[in-house]
């Protein structure tokens, strides 16, 4: 069965600061990545997806993500934080073609002013 | 452009009652899920609809868990009886078709907390 790791279960940044959220996902086949985001009181949005080639994909709000697919990992990123970025973040993962998501445990991110 | 819209917004009841909540996806949306996210825990999903007709619904707790959508649109959840360990937040989610394209996304909506005290 799929399933997907987030090593952090809390962040909290500073303004500015640069951020890595790790995410890994076991599946021995083609599978297709997404991360989402909730900020508070709002429903779960789409931040990125990558369903094939350039392994580094961009999102909305500056984000992005990259596909090393040799290290099961897909790893969002964002060189500079604001605080408009607080929110939990949620790494997901599916078979290709088809749309049942297997979601991580999230990961909480407080940045501060 | 609508949203997937639930209520209600918030429900708390006592174990062993029932509860139902309702979701309406966006217009055109063939197909609709029911996810769970218990606290601290991503989204799991219950059940996916594609029109009026399941696709999965392995993860479902079929023996308090039932879930309909009679004419393809509107969807319902109900649970008979609750547990404490239901207590969750129920999201509803819908996208166009039930296969992954390049533009295909998955809309959800704000979801029902459930409280069983």
């Amino acid at each position: 069965a799929q399933s997907v790791s987030q090593h952090n279960h809390h962040v909290i940044l500073s303004e500015a600061a640069s951020l890595e959220l790790g995410c890994n996902y076991s599946y021995g086949g083609t599978v297709n990545l997404f991360w989402y985001v909730q900020y508070p009181g709002q429903h779960l949005q789409l931040l990125l997806k990558y369903f094939s080639g350039d392994p580094l994909v961009k999102g909305i709000k500056g984000f992005e993500a990259e596909f090393i697919k040799s290290k099961f990992s897909f790893n969002l990123r964002k060189p500079s934080v604001q605080w408009s970025d607080t929110a939990e973040y949620f790494c997901a993962v599916s078979n290709t073609g088809f749309q049942k998501l297997v979601f991580g445990t999230g990961t909480r991110l407080l940045v501060s002013p | 452009e609508a949203g997937v819209a639930q209520s209600p917004r918030y429900k708390i009841i006592e174990k062993r009652q029932s509860v139902a909540f309702w979701c309406n996806p966006i217009s055109g949306h063939a197909t609709l899920y029911w996810y769970q996210q218990i606290l601290g825990q991503g989204p799991k999903l219950l059940i996916q609809f594609q029109n009026n007709g399941v696709v999965d619904d392995s993860q479902l707790p079929k023996d308090r868990f039932s879930a309909e959508r009679l004419k393809g649109v509107d969807s319902t959840l109900k649970i008979q009886p609750a547990k404490l360990e239901d207590s969750a937040v129920y999201l509803c989610a819908s996208s166009l078709s039930w296969f992954w394209s390049t533009n295909e996304k998955l809309f959800f909506g704000s979801g029902t907390q459930l409280s069983v005290l």
